[in-house]
């Protein structure tokens, strides 16, 4: 069965640091674009940063310095390191599959149920 | 970054009727690069469309998507109960940030 399933969140103090692990099963995480993707309470969808092809990778300006995506290919797993964390990294964090090839983007076609993080004093 | 813009915020329609999202780009993109995806409460979205106008495997053909450059459309011809939720737009960006829309809320009417 092709899915993937997060883990490590939980509850942390601001300025501390997290480790969220996404471990997929049924593909390759090298062969695809590996991306977490996050929502706040009661808000929108925000794309946090991508992997693909074992070591390129790609932030959106609010990770960018303080988070790194990572893959351990020997585990099949993606991990995103989260440092400096602030109250509004509060969200639940999603793993998920993206496609592209030949100029085409095939979508995150395949999400985990995410795992939650908080960050409070 | 691409900024995308959701419209309307909110849709009020009853079941049967015709539903039409609006995403719009802050400049222009591969219609290649654009995905819809459906969220409902508690649950992971699901990928309704990729390439603008594909529909994803498994997703009915109620649903299809179109447009170009920067303006992009999501329709869901006759709603069916289960398909009040939110949807999200969302553009692949390649070596630059992707990003998603604020979302449409589709509620019942």
């Amino acid at each position: 069965e092709v899915q993937v399933v997060e883990s490590g969140g939980g509850l942390i103090q601001p300025g501390e640091s997290l480790r969220l692990s996404c471990a997929a099963s049924g593909f390759t995480v090298i062969s695809n674009h590996m991306s977490w993707v996050r929502q706040a309470p009661g808000k929108g969808l925000e794309w946090v940063s991508v992997i693909y092809g074992g070591d390129t990778t790609y932030y959106a300006d609010s990770a960018k310095g303080r988070f790194t995506i990572s893959s351990d290919n020997s585990k099949n797993t993606v991990f995103l390191q989260m440092n400096s964390l602030r109250a509004e990294d509060t969200a639940v964090y999603y793993c998920a599959r993206a496609g592209f090839a030949s100029g085409l983007y095939y979508g995150m076609d395949v999400w985990g149920r995410g795992t939650t993080v908080t960050v409070s004093s | 970054e691409i900024v995308l813009t959701q419209s309307p915020g909110t849709l009020s329609l009853s079941p049967g009727e015709r539903a039409t999202l609006s995403c719009r780009a802050s400049q222009s993109i591969s219609s290649t690069y654009l995905a819809w995806y459906q969220q409902k409460p508690g649950q992971a979205p699901r990928l309704l469309i990729y390439g603008a106008s594909n529909r994803a495997t498994g997703i009915p053909d109620r649903f299809s998507g179109s447009g170009s450059g920067t303006d992009f459309t999501l329709t869901i011809s006759r709603l069916d109960p289960e398909d009040f939720a939110v949807y999200y737009c969302q553009q692949y960006g390649g070596s630059r940030p992707w990003s998603f829309g604020q979302g449409t809320k589709v509620e019942i009417k």
